[in-house]
């Protein structure tokens, strides 16, 4: 159990809609990652915010946001779904801003499969 | 951040031990070398990593070479449980941490 909590582990939709996936970073950590696997683009860094506040940002769509909460949990807002997004969302999180020193942890996953 | 270069996939028989191999001759002096694993799709998994000296822990020793151009993950006693795609990659200092994964080694553990 890494102590990343990533709800919910499924989610199923129809293109066109809107969903959110939670992430509860382990105790103490400040930052929070997104990344996206898909079959085709393998496992891809969309997102880092740190304390509340956006810190690094990838390979992340304009139809895609997150946010960090004052308790530290973040969300991944999906809109305007398309097939394409179907894909596995990990959420990971690290104690400080992201010091080459210090291991990420990955949450389980939300596999969203988009119909 | 440098590039790594993995196998596409290697064999190991139950109970000896796993050599994955990782070439990242492009490393930069302040950059450490991570290995995580995914086992099928779950999320990936923390092993170790390291800068300049050979680590350790319970699941696995890190080789680097002096020149820091290679490194060796040895797991043990490789099990079934570590059948999985083995992710080599290299972080530098100062760039918020966020992980870009290659396609990694596909370790297949048989009986």
């Amino acid at each position: 159990d890494s102590g990343v909590t990533q709800t919910p582990k499924h989610l199923i939709t129809a293109t066109g809609q809107r969903v959110t996936l939670r992430c509860s970073p382990r105790s103490g950590d400040l930052s929070v990652y997104w990344y996206q696997q898909s079959l085709d683009q393998g496992l891809q860094f969309l997102i880092q915010y740190y304390n509340g506040e956006e810190r690094a940002k990838g390979n992340i769509l304009e139809r895609f946001s997150a946010q960090q909460f004052p308790d530290l949990h973040s969300e991944l807002n999906l809109s305007s779904l398309e097939l394409g997004d179907s894909a596995l969302y990990f959420c990971a999180s690290t104690e400080g801003t992201g010091d080459s020193n210090q291991p990420q942890h990955f949450g389980d996953g939300t596999r969203l499969s988009i119909l | 951040d440098a590039k790594t270069t993995q196998p596409p996939s290697m064999d190991c028989a139950e109970g000896r031990a796993a050599n994955l191999p990782c070439n990242h001759s492009t490393i930069s002096g302040n950059e450490y070398v991570y290995w995580y694993r995914q086992i099928h799709s779950q999320g990936p998994q923390y092993i170790i990593h390291g800068l300049k000296n050979n680590e350790t822990n319970e699941m696995a020793s890190l080789i680097i070479t002096e020149d820091r151009k290679s490194s060796t993950l040895i797991l043990p006693h490789a099990t079934l449980r570590d059948t999985a795609v083995y992710y080599c990659i290299v972080l530098t200092s100062g760039n918020t941490g966020k992980l870009i994964f290659g396609q990694g080694t596909t370790l297949q553990v048989k009986p």
